[in-house]
């Protein structure tokens, strides 16, 4: 049991766009920094999006970030193939002092 | 560029002990908090550990608490995680990741991970 929810799969055609959820709580997703890291198979997790709303150097602007109270977005504009794989946000959780992350969600591109 | 290097995986028995090393380059490492995170076979990924750049501040997730040592060595660049006391369900691919800062353990690069199965 994840300790931010996720759903367990998403699906959209190229060029389309989705949307990742991220649901958390008061000690998480409310008061720290969302970040989003996308996990192709065979390869090295990597960073999508950090403090929530920031795009690291070479992340395309199809991916977006946001927060709202506890949830948390990760939006996916203009859908590639190259993207189909899974998603996972984390937070930092003052409550358990650790990262905390969500179950994944498998992206797949129809 | 920077790269991290993780090494030490392999076949460790219920109940015993691996050690697993993290070799970073092209980064100031006491400038970067360091995180172990970990994924089961058909799971998900799970937050282990992090440690400050400093070594000062230490933490760990409940489900290694007291098992699990996390260390490092400036001078040489390396990370490391002691794991005693293995169980099966310890299996997993371990990366790991470098923080945002010396005091933010947040993983924003990630290594290409070492296997470890436990089992008799």
């Amino acid at each position: 049991q994840s300790v931010l929810t996720q759903p367990p799969s998403a699906s959209g055609t190229p060029g389309q766009r989705v949307t990742i959820s991220c649901s958390g709580s008061s000690s998480n997703i409310a008061i720290n920094y969302v970040y989003w890291y996308q996990h192709l198979p065979g390869t090295a997790p990597k960073l999508l999006i950090y403090r929530t709303n920031q795009r690291p150097s070479g992340v395309p602007d199809r991916f977006s970030g946001s927060k709202s109270a506890t949830s948390a977005s990760l939006a996916i504009s203009g859908l590639r193939s190259e993207d189909e794989g899974d998603y996972y946000c984390s937070a930092w959780d003052d409550n358990l002092r650790g990262q905390v992350f969500g179950g994944g969600t498998k992206l797949t591109v129809l | 560029e920077v790269q991290l290097l993780e090494s030490g995986g392999g076949l460790g028995q219920p109940g015993g002990s691996l050690r697993l090393s993290c070799v970073t380059s092209g980064l100031t490492f006491d400038s970067y908090a360091m995180t172990w995170v970990r994924q089961a076979p058909g799971k998900g990924l799970e937050w282990v550990s992090a440690i400050s750049g400093s070594g000062g501040s230490t933490y760990y997730a409940d489900s290694v608490k007291g098992r699990f040592t996390i260390s490092r060595d400036n001078p040489k660049n390396t990370l490391f995680l002691q794991m005693n006391s293995l169980r099966a369900n310890d299996s997993a691919v371990y990366y790991c990741a470098k923080g945002r800062s010396a005091a933010d353990p947040m993983a924003v690069l990630w290594g290409q991970g070492t296997l470890v199965t436990v089992s008799s």
